[in-house]
C-alpha cells in the first residue's frame, strides 16, 4: 500500500513571504497526485492535480502554483502569501485505481 | 457542473445507535463513490467505497448503499462508538484517467456516551 508524507506539519508565515510545501509518496509508481485545501470546518477544495512528471492542471485561479519534479514528489508553492492562503493543505495520491489516499496534511497560518 | 450534496451537516447519536449519512450526486457518469473519515487535525482516511455495478457493500459495522436511478448513496454505521466521532465526507468520481473527485460538504458525527 502507498504512504504519503507531507512536510512541514505546521507552518506560520507572514503575509508576503514565499511558501513551499512538499509531498512525497512511497509504495507506488506513476501515481496521480493532488493538492487540496481545507478551510477551517469546511470541505475539500481541489487546487491542482498531476498525472505525470511536469504535468500540472490547475482547478482554481489563485496565488499558488504546483510542480512535480519527480514521479513521486509534488510541491505546492507561492511567491507571496496572502491571508486567505491560510488553511489545511492535503496531498493525495491514486495509482492504477481511482482510490485516493491522503497524507497527514500541513496546517498553514498566514499572519 | 458536477455536484455532490451531503446531509445532514451535523449528526448526534447515542452510543450503540445507528447513524446514516446521505449523499446525492448530479453526474450520471459517476461510477465510484468513496467515503472518508477525518479526525481533527488529520488527513481523511478511506473507510469504505462502492462502485456503480454494486448496490451495497458492508465492512463490519459500516455499510454503503447505492441507488443509481435516484443518484444517491448512503453511509450506515451501526452500533456506534465514541471513536466513530469525526467528520465524514462522501465523494463521487468517474473513469477519466485523472480520477478527480467531487466531495460532499461533510457531516460532523458526534457519538454521545
Amino acid at each position: 500500500s502507498q504512504t504519503i508524507h507531507q512536510w512541514p506539519a505546521t507552518l506560520v508565515q507572514p503575509v508576503g513571504s514565499p511558501l513551499s510545501l512538499e509531498c512525497t509518496v512511497e509504495g507506488t509508481s506513476n501515481p496521480n497526485l493532488y493538492w487540496y485545501r481545507q478551510a477551517a470546518g469546511r470541505g475539500l477544495q481541489l487546487l491542482f492535480y498531476s498525472v505525470g512528471i511536469g504535468q500540472i492542471s490547475s482547478e482554481v485561479p489563485q496565488n499558488l502554483s504546483a510542480s512535480r519534479p519527480q514521479d513521486r514528489q509534488f510541491i505546492l508553492s507561492s511567491k507571496k502569501l496572502l491571508l486567505s492562503d491560510s488553511g489545511f493543505y492535503l496531498c493525495a495520491s491514486s495509482s492504477s485505481t481511482d482510490t485516493q489516499y491522503f497524507g497527514p496534511g500541513t496546517r498553514l497560518t498566514v499572519l | 457542473g458536477e455536484n455532490v450534496e451531503q446531509h445532514p451537516s451535523t449528526l448526534s447519536v447515542q452510543e450503540g445507535d445507528s447513524a446514516v449519512i446521505k449523499c446525492t450526486y448530479s453526474d450520471s457518469a459517476s461510477n465510484y463513490f468513496p467515503w472518508y473519515k477525518q479526525e481533527l487535525g488529520k488527513g481523511p482516511q478511506l473507510i469504505i467505497d462502492i462502485r456503480s455495478n454494486v448496490g451495497e457493500k458492508k465492512d463490519q459495522r459500516i455499510a454503503v448503499t447505492l441507488n443509481k436511478t435516484a443518484k444517491h448513496f448512503s453511509l450506515h454505521i451501526t452500533e456506534t462508538q465514541p471513536e466513530d466521532s469525526a467528520v465524514y465526507f462522501c465523494a463521487a468520481s468517474w473513469a477519466s484517467g485523472t480520477y478527480k473527485y467531487i466531495f460532499g460538504t461533510g457531516t460532523r458525527l458526534k457519538v454521545l456516551a
